[in-house]
């Protein structure tokens, strides 16, 4: 069964303060890993799709990175509008387009 | 990406009720959206893929005669809740699906409440 495990489960930062965020994949082969940020009441709203180990993608101040086993999202310098719940997606080879989801974590950035 | 909109974005209703959320593709025409189910701090949980022309396909424990889904055109799928009870009171969001390997495009999700 394919799994998504994010860690930690919340983070809370001061402006300017960086970090990294975890996403750990178990999945059976995998077509795209992906990341999104979810504010309050909203739906998710995608930032980065992986395919394969080794790939990295950047966006002003966030970085995600992917290996076998687990991706990171690394935040740079973050201020308070970074604040939201960041959410990890895999999406498996072989047919089905859905995704399945690790639970988030919620990210504060503290002015 | 896709542009998607869905309404309502809230409804509260009484118990026994059944209640329709409309799903568009403003700017893309998806043969595939999905429907996804979020509980407080909770993550999404993928309820049914919707397709046009034809069945959804329900996940495992999700009950088909319960949340009917229609998804007669290449811009529109509905989700309708019927005879809702408190405990289907969640956040119910949908996403069209790009070609292959393309991001999920996702609405702004309805806040349904039963009282």
């Amino acid at each position: 069964e394919d799994q998504v495990t994010q860690s930690p489960e919340a983070l809370r930062l001061q402006e300017g303060e960086s970090s990294s965020l975890n996403c750990s994949y178990t999945v059976s082969g995998l077509r795209g890993l992906f990341w999104y940020r979810q504010d309050p009441g909203k739906g998710p709203e995608f930032l980065f799709t992986l395919y394969s180990a080794g790939e990295e993608k950047e966006k002003e101040r966030l970085k995600a990175t992917l290996t076998k086993k687990e991706s990171f999202l690394h935040i740079t310098a973050p201020k308070p509008e970074d604040s939201a719940t960041y959410l990890c997606a895999v999406q498996a080879s072989g047919g089905a387009q859905k995704l399945v989801f690790g639970q988030g974590t919620r990210l504060t950035i503290n002015p | 990406g896709a542009v998607v909109s869905q309404h309502p974005s809230r409804v509260i209703c009484k118990s026994g009720t059944s209640v329709k959320i409309e799903c568009r593709s403003l700017d893309f025409q998806a043969t595939t959206m999905f429907w996804y189910r979020q509980f407080p701090k909770q993550s999404l949980m993928l309820m049914a893929t919707s397709n046009e022309g034809s069945k959804a396909t329900y996940e495992q424990g999700v009950e088909k005669d319960k949340f009917l889904i229609n998804h007669a055109s290449l811009t529109l799928s509905t989700l309708t809740v019927t005879s809702a009870h408190p405990e289907d009171s969640s956040f119910y969001i949908c996403s069209v699906a790009g070609e292959y390997n393309q991001p999920q495009h996702f609405g702004d999700g309805t806040r349904l409440s039963i009282l």
